[in-house]
């Protein structure tokens, strides 16, 4: 699986837009983008994913450059609730994939500010 | 609600008696794992099952046993815990779909067991 490179730490206000990057210029044509958090000690909480293609949901929006290397996670409208370590991991699609040596890496811990 | 519940959510036990940690989810997935996670070292699987009455071993299955009777239970059985077993450990589960299979994992909230 490919490598990624985040920011070790970044400050939000409440309300305010958090844009998380992710670097990721290894990643190959198959490999899917996800991004998880984890808030301390509870399990970590699945996000987003994507191939190619901008992806939207409840929670985040997952904008991916259209070379693949890189990506951004953003949290619309940030609350105290969204303080947590970010995750950004890539993954190859296999249908034999056991999600072992599963390498959640650093992060990005997220704190939001009133 | 879709979830995966553990539990217990904390445990402490003396060396040497067995236990077992629950794991079950409800969203009629085929695929199910455990992890342990330690500072520093991530998370790290332990055994996973594609589906009922499969399973295999992961990175690091010396010491614990796991089941997968049914569809929506994959227990974390410990025969005999000792000290380094102690660790935060997480259940798992997601949706096999086959040829487009890039459903995300979805974690239980943990158990932290500490062995004496």
């Amino acid at each position: 699986d490919a490598k990624t490179t985040q920011p070790t730490s970044m400050d939000c206000a409440e309300g305010r837009a958090a844009n998380l990057p992710c670097n990721h210029s290894t990643i190959s044509g198959n490999e899917y983008v996800y991004w998880y958090r984890q808030i301390h000690s509870q399990g970590p909480q699945y996000i987003i994913h994507g191939l190619k293609n901008n992806e939207t949901n409840e929670m985040a929006s997952l904008i991916i450059t259209e070379d693949r290397k890189s990506s951004t996670l953003i949290l619309p409208h940030a609350t105290l609730r969204d303080t947590a370590v970010y995750y950004c991991i890539v993954r190859v699609q296999k249908t034999t994939d056991s999600w072992g040596k599963l390498q959640f890496g650093a992060g990005t811990q997220v704190v939001v500010t009133p | 609600e879709a979830q995966v519940t553990q539990n217990p959510r904390y445990l402490i036990t003396v060396t040497g008696k067995k236990l077992t940690v629950t794991c079950s989810q409800n969203m009629n997935h085929e695929y199910m794992s455990w992890y342990r996670q330690d500072p520093g070292l991530g998370l790290r699987q332990i055994y996973y099952s594609m589906n009922v009455e499969v399973t295999d071993k992961g990175d690091v299955p010396e010491g614990y046993k796991v089941s997968r009777k049914e569809k929506r239970n994959f227990p974390l059985i410990l025969e005999s815990p000792s000290p380094n077993q102690t660790s935060l450990y997480f259940c798992a589960s997601r949706y096999r779909s086959g040829v487009a299979d890039n459903s995300p994992l979805h974690f239980g909230n943990g158990t932290r067991l500490t062995v004496t």
